[in-house]
């Protein structure tokens, strides 16, 4: 099974400010169809999860463009330009090359 | 409007059984992929299984393998998972969500509420 790996566990950010979440897989995430099938969701407190990113860098439906996904291969990162206070919650990367469809750990993001 | 309403939970001793439900709209159903995933309380999301449009298709995470069925009907757009010899570690919140279905790879997009299945005795 493809192990995703994400840092940091938690993270406290100033409103307006930037904020990074990391996320690594252990294999290539690069299909043989030339895309890459890594995606990003927040669950806000008490919610269900919500799909942001997909294919490392497509925003879902919705999404504001504050977010931003990035990477390659086996190493992918997710950067919030200015952190509002609605984007509290859990992130999680997930994987969807093949199943079992496997999800990183979460990154808690709080605001300061 | 996309949709995903679950039900079925509850409280169940181990070893015995559930059946989960997860009604659709606002979609062709019969045209997507379908999902599982469930969450421990306090802890990180776990997908269970998929099934394609047509139900040929279906996967399952090993810990649920043998266990659970899942199971679909596109003429009543409705989702299910049969949850057999159930475990204390089954206790979770399951979440009905429907694949992107856009390429060659897997990922859910809208995602139900959830329902909770408690495993005690």
């Amino acid at each position: 099974d493809i192990v995703m790996t994400q840092t940091p566990l938690s993270l406290s950010v100033t409103p307006g400010q930037p904020a990074s979440i990391s996320c690594q897989s252990s294999q290539s995430l690069l299909h043989s169809d030339g895309k890459t099938y890594l995606y990003w969701y927040l669950q806000k407190p008490g919610q269900s999860p919500q799909l942001l990113i997909y294919e490392v860098s497509s925003r879902f439906s919705g999404v504001p463009d504050r977010f931003r996904g990035s990477g390659s291969g086996t190493d992918f990162s997710l950067k919030i330009s200015r952190v509002e206070a609605g984007d509290v919650g859990v992130y999680y990367c997930m994987q969807g090359i093949r199943p079992p469809l496997t999800f990183g750990g979460g990154t808690k993001v709080e605001i300061k | 409007e996309v949709q995903l309403v679950e039900s079925g939970g509850g409280l169940v001793q181990p070893g015995g059984s559930l059946r989960l439900s997860c009604a659709a709209s606002g979609f062709a159903f019969s045209l997507y992929s379908m999902n599982w995933v469930r969450q421990a309380p306090g802890k990180g999301l776990e997908w269970i299984s998929s099934i394609n449009s047509r139900s040929n298709v279906l996967y399952y995470a090993d810990s649920v393998k043998g266990r659970f069925t899942i199971s679909r009907d596109n003429a009543k757009n409705s989702l299910y998972l049969q949850l057999n010899s159930l475990r204390d570690e089954d206790t979770a919140v399951y979440y009905c969500a429907r694949d992107l279905g856009h390429s060659s790879g897997y990922g859910p997009d809208y995602w139900g509420q959830g329902t909770l299945v408690t495993v005690s005795s």
